[in-house]
């Protein structure tokens, strides 16, 4: 089973829309991320969380929100979604005393 | 603010053709370099991370080399296997956040 494990893997919607993606964790980290990554460019931070507690904005934060539910869950959530929020979305983890990061499998979201 | 950029922005190989990919970084204070390998549909693959100028790390025929101001990753004989996307992130003294590049696509013809 996949350690860092993201629903769903695809989605359509409209404009407007309200949207969450979910994001789980079995590593036991603490730190997990969001990114999107759009072509040509690199991986852009959202939103970080150190622990439950935590929640930090990243480069891109503007239209987005999360929740952390439990050590092991981080929500992303769209409250109304625009088609330039169209982009791979990837969730990604790490521990206290390494810092390289586990990428989930990736979300494919587009607005229309 | 920190900056990575990373060159060429593709490389078209001949199986067994070696080559490098080329990340430039300039940040405040550097805690850390990362590479990472990324297939198309899935999420980045963790490489190597390298701390210090003059480090030099090796997995198969990859060779992650680091200097004061860039990075590189040498492949060696390279496979169609080794076909991907890499991709170096640096991660500042002031925090843990990663700073990505755009990623070198590499393609490798039999």
């Amino acid at each position: 089973d996949a350690d860092v494990t993201q629903t769903p893997r695809n989605r359509i919607t409209k404009t407007g829309k309200r949207i969450m993606l979910e994001c789980s964790q079995t590593k036991g980290h603490d730190r997990m991320y969001w990114y999107r990554q759009d072509p040509g460019l690199g991986l852009q931070l959202i939103y970080y969380s150190f622990d439950v507690k935590d929640i930090n904005k990243g480069e891109i934060s503007d239209g987005y929100s999360v929740s952390r539910q439990a050590q092991a869950k981080f929500s992303l959530s769209l409250e109304s979604a625009i088609p330039n929020q169209t982009a791979l979305y990837f969730c990604a983890t790490s521990d206290l005393h390494n810092e390289e990061q586990f990428f989930g499998p990736g979300t494919r979201l587009t607005v229309l | 603010e920190d900056q990575v950029t990373q060159s060429p922005e593709a490389l078209r190989l001949q199986e067994g053709e070696s080559s490098s990919l080329n990340c430039s970084y300039t940040v405040s204070g550097l805690r850390g370099l990362f590479w990472y390998r990324q297939d198309p549909g899935k999420g980045p693959e963790f490489l190597f991370t390298l701390y210090s100028a003059g480090e030099e790390k090796e997995k198969e025929r990859l060779k992650a080399t680091l200097t004061k101001k860039e990075s590189f990753l040498h492949i060696t004989a390279p496979k169609p296997e080794d076909s991907a996307t890499y991709l170096c992130a640096v991660q500042t003294v002031n925090d843990y956040k990663l700073s990505f590049g755009a990623g070198t696509t590499v393609t490798v013809r039999a």
